[in-house]
């Protein structure tokens, strides 16, 4: 199924640095999502995002949805080493076949050593 | 809050043999659960729409005979893999959304997924 377009892959950092991620898309989303998965467990939901430059802080994770209501970056900053894990983006959108479907972004792997 | 809870965590199973994998909704009530498989360092991919008190529906190219989804009350869904043969060793997860709010604002919350190993 449709993607987001997400990235990077992969970040390989070392504890006390910023980390930005993005999502894009070639069409509207109405709700963006932000979820962390460990290993072998399932996503949480780290940040939701409602209104088109809506910029919401969860600690020291900040994500924005971004204006064209295509895009939403996350970032988190002074990582720590359990920040470790897969990041995805989500959106959800109010119509369509997709109505109240999740489509994902392919995911950002983070590495941070300490 | 919103706690989705998933069983077992972990399965694994001779060919041919039929195995049932539970969601629950513990701390709110989910009209809607959705089920997803994840190969390892990919993204979740959506199997089937989870309807309490109707029919699922399937995403294309998934065997709805295959994979066997009830949904009898407002906090627990099942998917069964019917038969299930080693190509269908995966990570499935599934999410529930909380009735009663508009569709288009509601985040999905995931349980712990259930590993799936067929020998």
């Amino acid at each position: 199924g449709q993607q987001l377009n997400q990235s990077p892959q992969s970040m390989f950092i070392q504890e006390g640095e910023d980390v930005s991620m993005n999502c894009t898309s070639s069409s509207i989303f109405n709700t963006w999502l932000w979820y962390k998965q460990d290993p072998g467990e399932g996503p949480v939901l780290l940040i939701a995002l409602y209104k088109a430059g809506e910029l919401t802080s969860n600690g020291r994770l900040t994500a924005q949805f971004g204006i064209t209501r295509k895009d939403s970056f996350l970032n988190i900053s002074a990582s720590i080493p359990s920040d470790v894990g897969i990041y995805f983006c989500a959106g959800l959108r109010a119509g369509g076949t997709s109505y109240g479907k999740l489509t994902f972004g392919q995911g950002t792997i983070l590495t941070v050593h300490p | 809050g919103a706690v989705v809870s998933q069983h077992p965590s972990w399965v694994i199973c001779k060919s041919g043999t039929s195995v049932k994998i539970e969601c629950r909704s513990l701390d709110f009530q989910a009209t809607t659960m959705f089920w997803y498989r994840q190969f390892p360092k990919q993204s979740l991919m959506l199997m089937a729409t989870s309807n309490e008190g109707s029919k699922a529906t399937y995403e294309q190219g998934v065997e709805k005979d295959k994979f066997l989804i009830n949904h009898a009350s407002l906090t627990l869904s099942t998917l069964t893999v019917t038969s299930a043969h080693p190509e269908d060793s995966s990570f499935y997860i599934c999410s529930a959304r909380e009735s009663g709010r508009g569709y288009s604002n509601q985040p999905q919350h995931f349980g712990d997924g259930t590993r799936l190993s067929i020998l």
